[in-house]
């Protein structure tokens, strides 16, 4: 089964600063999908970026990028110039097709940009 | 375009009674999956149907729980009996496919307290 580990339950940083979120799982599979996923208080789950396994860049969307270690199966996402619409949890988050084909997420981080 | 609708936003109930969540996917999306979202285990997936069957059940917690999807367009969790240690938040998903070109799309969420 697969898991993900994100290690930092909260983390607060000034408003424009820039901030990583960790990321860590654990597959055997070969082939599969990374996401963040952002969840504000109103709590809908919003797509932040997402990674195929089998390319090596790195997505960029806007101020958002992701550092994909596949060797060290890291996953972290830095927020550059970090806005107060960027507080709200952020989940990592694993998909392989394989077995339950949903998503494994992790148990989230709580991100706080203070102003 | 209309998104993943979930119903009721919150419920509020006395332990022992029965429970009934809906989720109405993305016209179109033939996968759905219901999640369960507490802070001690973070976002776990409950169960996921592929044109209206289920495929995976086993992240259903207990015979409590059951979820069905008559058609395309419908399907409910229901808890019965409910119980205090039910409370949660509960999110349905719905995508195109299980492919991994397919992220999933969250509704907002039902928010469950047993008392």
């Amino acid at each position: 089964a697969q898991t993900v580990t994100q290690s930092q339950p909260e983390m607060s940083v000034q408003e424009a600063e820039t901030v990583t979120l960790s990321c860590t799982y654990d597959t055997s599979e070969s082939n599969y999908y990374l996401f963040w996923y952002k969840q504000p208080p109103s709590r809908q789950m919003i797509l932040v970026i997402r990674q195929e396994a089998y390319k090596q860049q790195n997505a960029t969307e806007n101020r958002f990028s992701v550092n994909f270690q596949k060797a060290a199966k890291s996953f972290s996402l830095k927020i550059s110039d970090s806005q107060l619409g960027d507080t709200a949890m952020y989940f990592c988050a694993f998909f392989s097709g394989g077995g339950a084909d949903g998503l494994t997420f992790g148990k989230g981080t709580h991100l706080i940009i203070q102003p | 375009d209309a998104g993943v609708i979930q119903s009721p936003r919150h419920e509020v109930t006395e332990m022992g009674q029965e429970v009934t969540l809906r989720c109405k996917p993305i016209s179109g999306h033939n996968s759905l999956f219901w999640y369960r979202q507490t802070m001690m285990r973070g976002l776990e997936l409950l169960i996921y149907f592929n044109n209206n069957v289920p495929i995976d059940d086993s992240g259903m917690p207990e015979d409590r729980f059951s979820a069905k999807m008559p058609n395309a367009s419908f399907s409910t969790l229901k808890i019965q009996p409910s119980e205090p240690r039910d409370s949660a938040v509960y999110f349905c998903a719905s995508s195109l496919g299980t492919g991994f070109n397919q992220p999933q799309h969250f509704g907002d969420g039902t928010r469950l307290s047993i008392l």
